[in-house]
Parts: C-alpha cells; structure tokens; sequence
C-alpha cells in the first residue's frame, strides 16, 4: 500500500506561472517531508523539506506547504521557468518499518512550456 | 562541492551472474543508503548503514548483501541475477539518520 501518493502523474504549466505538486500521506508516524527533483539520467537532487511542526517553509522560488490535519503537502514554484521541468518526487521520513529510510511517491513530471 | 559518486553507472550482466556496485559518499557523512528504482517507478528502499553497521533493512532480496568500509564507501552484491533486478540502484548519503539524503547519479544494472 502507497504510504506517499502523488497522485497526478503530471502537470504542464506555462513559463511565468505558478506550478503545484501535491502529494498525500497515510503514516501519521512521518514527521519530516521533502522534495526531490530528478532528471532523466541523474539521481534524484533536494529541493526542500518541511518539518512536521512547521506548517510552510520556502526558499527562493519554492515554497512547500504543510497541512497534517488533511495530511497533505504541497509544492509551490513560483515563477515556474522551462528549467524546472523534471519528475518531482515527495518523500517523507518518519519512524515505520523502513526506519529512516525515505518513503517516496510515484513522481510528477512537470513541464513547462516557453 | 564533492557529491554521492557511484560506479559503474552502466552494468549489463546475464541472469544467475553477479554484480558489485560501488557507492562512495560525500565526505563526512556518516550515514549510506540503498534504492531500486525499477522503470516508472518511484525509489524503493533497500538498505541503509551508519557508521559501518548496518542500521535499516527495507525490501532488499535475500540474493543480495551490502556493506560500509572503514572509509565509508559502500558496495551492493548482488548474486544469482535475474532479469527483475533490471533497475536503477541509487545511493545516498546523509550527515546523520534523519538528515536530508544527497542522492548519486545511479548504477543502470540491465539484466539480460
């Protein structure tokens, strides 16, 4: 059973506009969440974590977004930029039967179209 | 600044053959960690090792074994090859259990 779903396989936006990434989770146990960015060919490279005590945190132009009552994060990049087009992968890292290990969601690739 | 670095990153074997895939962390980090990412998949964890022993065991076969050295590279055996283990194998690297995970540009292992 899927602990992380991402349950949009993908999303095309336009340059200049807002992209969202949602990612849903079952494990009330995880307490810490982040995103990764992979490109074709290349490991999976860190955008951002969120903490479970803290409900936003952002950095440059992107912001991750918290809600543990719904139990639902989301990834916001703002302005999105032909670059960012890529799988996004959720990940959550809590105390389950993988220890430590990063459970992660099935990817969304994101495009972004010029 | 210095990465996870992994080799080979290509490897073609044939089933019931074997493989050793190498993983050298990014200097400091004390903490290694194993993925398969099958084709359309997401990662799935394998296993993990901190500070030389091993510390997580997720969905690695019985076929396969790892280890962390002194110097804190690490390396996955994989024995009696069969064409599932057509895969991505990722290792990562952390500063600490818990920490952020710096991921290396994966081993393409096609079993044929």
């Amino acid at each position: 059973d899927q602990q992380v779903k991402q349950n949009s396989p993908s999303l095309s936006v336009q340059e200049g506009r807002i992209s969202i990434l949602n990612c849903d989770y079952t494990n009330s146990m995880f307490d810490y969440f982040l995103w990764y960015k992979k490109y074709p060919a290349e490991g999976p490279t860190f955008l951002i974590s969120i903490s479970s005590i803290k409900d936003k945190n952002e950095d440059g132009r992107f912001t991750v977004f918290l809600n543990k009552s719904a139990k639902h994060l989301s990834l916001h990049i703002v302005p999105s930029q032909p670059g960012d087009s890529a799988v996004y992968f959720c990940a959550a890292i809590g105390r389950n039967q993988a220890g430590t290990a990063l459970i992660f969601g099935k990817g969304t690739t994101l495009s972004v179209s010029s | 600044a210095a990465g996870v670095i992994q080799s080979p990153r290509h490897l073609i074997k044939e089933k019931r053959e074997t493989a050793t895939l190498k993983c050298y962390p990014i200097p400091r980090h004390d903490t290694v960690y194993w993925y398969q990412q099958g084709p359309g998949q997401d990662p799935q964890f394998l296993i993990s090792f901190y500070e030389k022993m091993q510390s997580d065991k997720g969905s690695i076969p019985d076929r396969f074994s790892a280890q962390q050295f002194s110097d804190y590279h690490s390396e996955l055996n994989m024995s009696s090859l069969e064409l599932g283990d057509s895969a991505l194998y990722f290792c990562a690297s952390s500063l600490s259990a818990r920490d952020r995970q710096f991921f290396g540009p994966g081993t393409r292992l096609t079993v044929l």
